[in-house]
């Protein structure tokens, strides 16, 4: 079956401007994770969306934000982009919600933001 | 505020080496996971460790859960320039905190 998949896979956006990424999940799956990754933090946790309500939330500042839609899609959007939010960001989609052991999580490839 | 740490940061070894990775944390995890990383890509599970002490192998990585469910190692026996990514570490929390606890990751290049 396909796995996640994240639009786009690169983008070079100013500062100031807005994003918005996209990420379909794995077909069955409801959940929806978002992560930020960079060389110093490693993988930072964004949010987490199942069956369109926000289960979780990581500590970044409210220009992050995101959704999901009835089937299962989901955006993220950065606003008032700033340099230090060039990363790349993972989109993981899972049956259920929550980082259980019997909650397999899958990633899609990412995509590569370069704020300049 | 849970905590994994990985170490090394850094491995460049030669193939058919043997090496040894860590996780480590002051907290207790209900599970830990091992993820693998290539260059372009997103992490890609390995394994799940839940029972203290248990060990699990995989081909040529053996992987094992401390007795306290703080830590875990990953043993690679005879490494090959397949190996080569980033290796990473995520605990699953315990009662209502069900959120993963990712650690850095340690990057690994097996040279030919």
């Amino acid at each position: 079956k396909a796995g996640v998949t994240q639009t786009p896979r690169y983008l070079i956006k100013t500062r100031g401007q807005q994003v918005t990424l996209s990420c379909s999940p794995i077909s069955g799956h409801r959940s929806v994770s978002w992560y930020q990754q960079t060389p110093g933090q490693g993988l930072q946790f964004l949010f987490e969306y199942f069956s369109e309500t926000q289960r979780n939330k990581g500590n970044f500042p409210g220009r992050f934000s995101g959704r999901q839609f009835s089937n299962s899609r989901s955006e993220m959007n950065v606003s008032t982009l700033e340099l230090g939010d060039s990363a790349l960001y993972l989109c993981a989609s899972s049956l259920s919600a929550g980082g259980s052991w019997g909650n397999t999580i899958y990633f899609g490839e990412g995509s590569w933001l370069t704020v300049v | 505020t849970q905590l994994l740490e990985q170490s090394p940061q850094f491995l460049s070894i030669q193939e058919g080496e043997n090496l040894t990775v860590y996780c480590n944390s002051s907290s207790v995890f209900s599970s830990l996971q091992w993820y693998r990383q290539e260059p372009g890509e997103g992490p890609v599970l390995l394994v799940t460790v839940v029972t203290g002490g248990e060990v699990k192998k995989l081909k040529r990585l053996t992987f094992q859960f401390g007795d306290a469910r703080k830590d875990s190692s990953l043993h690679i026996t005879a490494a090959q320039p397949g190996d080569t990514g980033l290796y990473l570490c995520a605990g699953g929390g315990t009662g209502n905190n069900r959120k993963l606890i990712w650690g850095l990751g340690t990057s690994l290049a097996v040279n030919p």
